[in-house]
């Protein structure tokens, strides 16, 4: 079975850029997350998607981040435009809930480096 | 607001050891914990998910426990190897709403 797949690894922007990370879950995970994990911190959730609904955005900086799940399968995040604050490992993890249990799966992430 | 500590920061230990690695989270009402690794560049993989009515899961050589009224887990690795080296991260969900809140981890290494 495949893993999350994330692109690019990395990728490094200047401030001001636009940028945009893609994730394709496991094949039937209908919930997807993308988390942003500054260095020596844990990761924070940004999103939260079920199937193409946003269901939880309400750490996603609204102004300049925004993100799509069309046809609830791959995912965008976008970032227009980049802060040197935004320079973080920005991962995607995706859930099948099975019954009272679930376990997310991460992808290796996309390292953003804004200079 | 829920919050996760993990203690120590970091830990180097001679290979072969037992080691027990600790979690805190302030509110007890917890849905699940989980225990992460986490290797340098790369994302997180599961280790052990406890459910709230659970005391302890293990799997191999690790075992992780559960204390909720004292908010407090343990991750415990017996004969530790240099291949375990990593950062371990604890995850707490306060509901099964699907959120969950990270601790900064523990950054583990064993010495050969």
């Amino acid at each position: 079975e495949a893993g999350v797949v994330q692109s690019p690894r990395y990728k490094i922007i200047e401030k001001k850029q636009p940028v945009a990370f893609w994730c394709n879950p496991i094949s039937g995970h209908n919930t997807l997350y993308w988390y942003r994990q500054n260095l020596g911190q844990g990761p924070e959730l940004l999103i939260r998607y079920e199937n193409e609904e946003a269901v939880d955005d309400s750490q996603l900086p609204k102004d300049r981040f925004s993100a799509e799940r069309l046809k609830g399968v791959d995912s965008t995040l976008k970032i227009q435009p980049a802060e040197l604050g935004d320079s973080a490992v920005y991962l995607c993890a995706s859930s099948q809930t099975r019954g009272f249990t679930y376990e997310q799966y991460f992808g290796p992430g996309t390292r953003l480096t804004v200079t | 607001k829920q919050e996760v500590t993990q203690i120590p920061a970091a830990l180097s230990v001679p290979e072969g050891e037992n080691l027990v690695l600790n979690c805190s989270f302030t509110d007890s009402a917890i849905y699940n914990l989980q225990w992460f690794r986490q290797d340098p560049g790369k994302g997180l993989t599961s280790l052990l998910l406890i459910q709230s009515s659970q005391r302890e899961q293990t799997s191999g050589r690790l075992n992780a426990s559960l204390d909720k009224s004292s908010g407090r887990s343990t991750l415990y690795i017996a004969a530790s190897q240099p291949g375990d080296s990593a950062t371990y991260l604890c995850a707490v969900s306060p509901n099964r709403d699907d959120k969950i809140i990270f601790g900064k981890g523990t950054r583990l290494h064993i010495l050969p």
